[in-house]
Protein backbone atom coordinates (compact mmCIF):
# COMPACT_ATOMS: atom_id res chain seq x y z
CA UNK A 1 0.00 0.00 0.00
CA UNK A 2 1.01 3.38 -0.56
CA UNK A 3 0.56 6.66 1.57
CA UNK A 4 1.89 9.87 1.91
CA UNK A 5 1.96 12.36 5.41
CA UNK A 6 2.08 15.98 5.25
CA UNK A 7 2.97 16.53 8.84
CA UNK A 8 1.72 20.39 8.81
CA UNK A 9 -1.70 21.64 8.55
CA UNK A 10 -0.41 24.98 7.92
CA UNK A 11 3.07 27.06 6.94
CA UNK A 12 3.56 30.62 8.07
CA UNK A 13 6.25 32.30 5.99
CA UNK A 14 7.06 36.17 5.73
CA UNK A 15 7.55 37.29 1.88
CA UNK A 16 10.74 36.63 0.04
CA UNK A 17 11.92 34.23 3.49
CA UNK A 18 12.48 30.52 2.15
CA UNK A 19 9.62 28.09 2.13
CA UNK A 20 9.68 24.53 2.84
CA UNK A 21 6.28 22.29 2.87
CA UNK A 22 7.02 18.85 3.97
CA UNK A 23 6.33 15.47 2.69
CA UNK A 24 7.00 11.33 3.31
CA UNK A 25 6.03 8.54 1.76
CA UNK A 26 5.49 5.17 1.73
CA UNK A 27 5.81 2.89 -0.97
CA UNK A 28 6.69 -0.70 -2.10
CA UNK A 29 9.16 -0.80 -5.02
CA UNK A 30 9.95 2.31 -6.48
CA UNK A 31 7.91 5.70 -5.50
CA UNK A 32 6.68 8.56 -8.31
CA UNK A 33 6.14 11.25 -6.48
CA UNK A 34 4.19 14.65 -7.40
CA UNK A 35 3.22 17.95 -5.84
CA UNK A 36 0.25 19.78 -6.89
CA UNK A 37 -1.15 23.63 -5.40
CA UNK A 38 -4.79 24.21 -5.00
CA UNK A 39 -5.81 27.66 -5.39
CA UNK A 40 -9.65 28.17 -3.49
CA UNK A 41 -12.79 26.41 -5.00
CA UNK A 42 -10.23 24.96 -7.96
CA UNK A 43 -8.51 22.00 -9.19
CA UNK A 44 -5.25 20.91 -8.45
CA UNK A 45 -2.53 22.24 -10.75
CA UNK A 46 0.68 20.58 -11.07
CA UNK A 47 3.52 21.68 -9.91
CA UNK A 48 6.36 19.27 -10.55
CA UNK A 49 7.39 15.53 -10.19
CA UNK A 50 10.24 12.57 -9.28
CA UNK A 51 10.17 10.24 -11.80
CA UNK A 52 13.99 9.32 -12.00
CA UNK A 53 17.14 10.74 -12.40
CA UNK A 54 18.59 13.96 -10.62
CA UNK A 55 16.90 14.38 -6.85
CA UNK A 56 16.62 17.64 -7.46
CA UNK A 57 13.87 18.52 -9.29
CA UNK A 58 12.50 21.78 -10.42
CA UNK A 59 9.11 23.23 -11.46
CA UNK A 60 6.17 25.64 -12.37
CA UNK A 61 6.86 29.10 -10.14
CA UNK A 62 10.07 28.60 -9.07
CA UNK A 63 9.39 25.39 -7.01
CA UNK A 64 11.94 22.83 -6.46
CA UNK A 65 11.23 19.59 -4.43
CA UNK A 66 14.10 17.08 -3.60
CA UNK A 67 13.63 13.42 -3.19
CA UNK A 68 15.71 12.01 -0.27
CA UNK A 69 15.49 8.26 -0.61
CA UNK A 70 16.87 7.44 2.72
CA UNK A 71 14.79 9.12 4.20
CA UNK A 72 11.85 8.63 2.46
CA UNK A 73 10.66 12.19 2.07
CA UNK A 74 9.97 14.65 -1.35
CA UNK A 75 9.74 18.37 0.78
CA UNK A 76 8.81 20.97 -1.87
CA UNK A 77 10.65 24.65 -1.60
CA UNK A 78 11.23 27.90 -3.25
CA UNK A 79 13.84 30.64 -2.55
CA UNK A 80 11.79 33.11 -1.93
CA UNK A 81 8.19 33.17 -1.56
CA UNK A 82 5.60 35.63 -2.83
CA UNK A 83 2.16 36.27 -1.17
CA UNK A 84 0.75 34.59 -4.62
CA UNK A 85 2.03 31.66 -3.43
CA UNK A 86 -0.72 30.95 -0.72
CA UNK A 87 -2.65 28.09 -1.45
CA UNK A 88 -3.16 24.47 -0.64
CA UNK A 89 -0.14 22.25 -1.33
CA UNK A 90 -0.67 18.37 -1.91
CA UNK A 91 2.46 15.90 -1.87
CA UNK A 92 1.14 12.64 -4.07
CA UNK A 93 2.59 9.36 -5.18
CA UNK A 94 2.24 6.37 -7.42
CA UNK A 95 3.96 3.16 -7.03
CA UNK A 96 3.83 2.90 -11.00
CA UNK A 97 4.51 5.29 -13.78
CA UNK A 98 1.26 4.45 -15.62
CA UNK A 99 -1.13 7.09 -15.83
CA UNK A 100 -3.88 4.06 -15.46
CA UNK A 101 -3.44 4.21 -11.65
CA UNK A 102 -4.88 6.77 -9.34
CA UNK A 103 -2.18 8.97 -7.00
CA UNK A 104 -2.56 8.82 -3.33
CA UNK A 105 -2.41 12.14 -1.60
CA UNK A 106 -0.90 13.42 1.54
CA UNK A 107 -3.44 15.48 3.44
CA UNK A 108 -2.89 18.74 2.32
CA UNK A 109 -0.89 21.86 4.03
CA UNK A 110 -2.16 25.48 3.65
CA UNK A 111 0.52 28.12 2.48
CA UNK A 112 -0.20 31.33 3.68
CA UNK A 113 2.63 34.56 2.83
CA UNK A 114 2.47 37.35 4.51
CA UNK A 115 3.60 40.48 2.94
CA UNK B 1 0.46 20.49 -19.31
CA UNK B 2 -2.79 18.73 -20.53
CA UNK B 3 -6.35 20.01 -20.26
CA UNK B 4 -9.19 19.10 -18.70
CA UNK B 5 -12.71 20.36 -18.49
CA UNK B 6 -14.76 20.02 -15.52
CA UNK B 7 -18.67 21.28 -15.90
CA UNK B 8 -20.60 22.86 -14.29
CA UNK B 9 -18.04 24.48 -11.71
CA UNK B 10 -20.84 24.74 -9.23
CA UNK B 11 -24.25 23.62 -9.17
CA UNK B 12 -27.38 23.70 -6.68
CA UNK B 13 -29.79 21.38 -6.61
CA UNK B 14 -32.87 19.91 -4.65
CA UNK B 15 -33.05 17.29 -2.82
CA UNK B 16 -34.36 13.91 -4.67
CA UNK B 17 -32.80 15.38 -7.81
CA UNK B 18 -29.85 14.05 -9.93
CA UNK B 19 -26.90 16.31 -11.12
CA UNK B 20 -24.56 15.33 -13.85
CA UNK B 21 -20.95 16.29 -13.90
CA UNK B 22 -18.70 16.30 -17.19
CA UNK B 23 -15.20 15.86 -17.45
CA UNK B 24 -13.82 16.49 -20.59
CA UNK B 25 -10.27 15.67 -21.52
CA UNK B 26 -9.89 18.54 -24.59
CA UNK B 27 -6.13 17.69 -25.83
CA UNK B 28 -5.10 13.96 -25.22
CA UNK B 29 -6.66 10.63 -25.13
CA UNK B 30 -7.83 9.89 -21.15
CA UNK B 31 -8.18 5.83 -21.10
CA UNK B 32 -8.81 6.04 -17.43
CA UNK B 33 -10.22 8.76 -15.55
CA UNK B 34 -10.63 9.30 -12.11
CA UNK B 35 -13.38 10.78 -9.65
CA UNK B 36 -12.50 12.46 -6.18
CA UNK B 37 -14.09 13.80 -3.64
CA UNK B 38 -12.88 16.32 -1.40
CA UNK B 39 -14.33 17.62 1.91
CA UNK B 40 -13.90 21.34 3.45
CA UNK B 41 -10.35 21.28 4.55
CA UNK B 42 -9.50 17.74 3.58
CA UNK B 43 -7.75 15.87 1.36
CA UNK B 44 -8.92 14.31 -2.19
CA UNK B 45 -10.78 10.93 -1.64
CA UNK B 46 -11.00 8.77 -5.00
CA UNK B 47 -14.36 7.73 -5.37
CA UNK B 48 -13.53 5.53 -8.25
CA UNK B 49 -11.47 4.90 -11.48
CA UNK B 50 -13.21 4.14 -15.21
CA UNK B 51 -11.41 3.16 -17.94
CA UNK B 52 -13.15 3.87 -21.63
CA UNK B 53 -15.11 1.60 -22.33
CA UNK B 54 -15.81 -0.57 -19.23
CA UNK B 55 -17.51 -0.67 -15.62
CA UNK B 56 -16.11 1.83 -13.19
CA UNK B 57 -14.31 0.44 -9.97
CA UNK B 58 -15.41 1.93 -6.48
CA UNK B 59 -13.24 2.56 -3.74
CA UNK B 60 -14.66 0.62 -0.83
CA UNK B 61 -17.49 2.63 0.86
CA UNK B 62 -18.74 4.49 -2.51
CA UNK B 63 -22.52 3.63 -3.33
CA UNK B 64 -21.99 2.96 -7.60
CA UNK B 65 -25.69 2.81 -7.21
CA UNK B 66 -25.65 6.54 -6.40
CA UNK B 67 -22.74 7.61 -8.10
CA UNK B 68 -23.26 6.64 -11.40
CA UNK B 69 -19.82 7.20 -13.80
CA UNK B 70 -20.07 6.45 -16.84
CA UNK B 71 -16.79 6.57 -19.40
CA UNK B 72 -18.05 5.98 -23.20
CA UNK B 73 -15.13 7.94 -24.79
CA UNK B 74 -11.70 8.92 -24.94
CA UNK B 75 -12.24 12.28 -24.20
CA UNK B 76 -15.38 11.98 -21.81
CA UNK B 77 -16.43 10.67 -18.52
CA UNK B 78 -19.38 12.03 -16.60
CA UNK B 79 -20.75 11.32 -12.71
CA UNK B 80 -24.31 11.20 -12.05
CA UNK B 81 -25.20 12.06 -8.58
CA UNK B 82 -28.35 10.13 -8.33
CA UNK B 83 -31.58 11.34 -5.62
CA UNK B 84 -28.75 13.91 -4.14
CA UNK B 85 -29.05 14.55 -0.75
CA UNK B 86 -27.65 16.95 1.78
CA UNK B 87 -24.70 15.01 2.39
CA UNK B 88 -23.40 14.97 -0.77
CA UNK B 89 -22.85 18.32 -0.76
CA UNK B 90 -19.33 18.55 -2.00
CA UNK B 91 -16.41 19.20 -4.22
CA UNK B 92 -15.82 16.94 -6.88
CA UNK B 93 -12.95 16.83 -8.92
CA UNK B 94 -12.50 14.65 -12.26
CA UNK B 95 -8.68 13.37 -13.32
CA UNK B 96 -8.01 11.74 -16.71
CA UNK B 97 -4.89 10.02 -17.18
CA UNK B 98 -3.26 7.57 -19.66
CA UNK B 99 -0.53 5.03 -20.06
CA UNK B 100 1.83 7.03 -21.79
CA UNK B 101 1.28 9.93 -19.63
CA UNK B 102 2.67 10.46 -16.27
CA UNK B 103 1.02 12.71 -14.37
CA UNK B 104 -2.61 13.43 -13.67
CA UNK B 105 -4.14 16.53 -14.85
CA UNK B 106 -7.29 17.59 -13.02
CA UNK B 107 -10.73 19.35 -13.91
CA UNK B 108 -11.45 22.64 -11.91
CA UNK B 109 -13.94 21.00 -9.55
CA UNK B 110 -17.62 21.12 -9.19
CA UNK B 111 -19.14 22.93 -5.56
CA UNK B 112 -21.93 20.77 -5.77
CA UNK B 113 -24.56 21.99 -2.89
CA UNK B 114 -27.79 20.17 -2.38
CA UNK B 115 -30.50 21.99 -0.23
Amino acid sequence: AQSVAQPEDQVNVAEGNPLTVKCTYSVSGNPYLFWYVQYPNRGLQFLLKYITGDNLVKGSYGFEAEFNKSQTSFHLKKPSALVSDSALYFCAVRGSTSGNTPLVFGKGTRLSVIA
Amino acid sequence: GAVVSQHPSRVICKSGTSVKIECRSLDFQATTMFWYRQFPKQSLMLMATSNEGSKATYEQGVEKDKFLINHASLTLSTLTVTSAHPEDSSFYICSAGGPAVTEAFFGQGTRLTVV
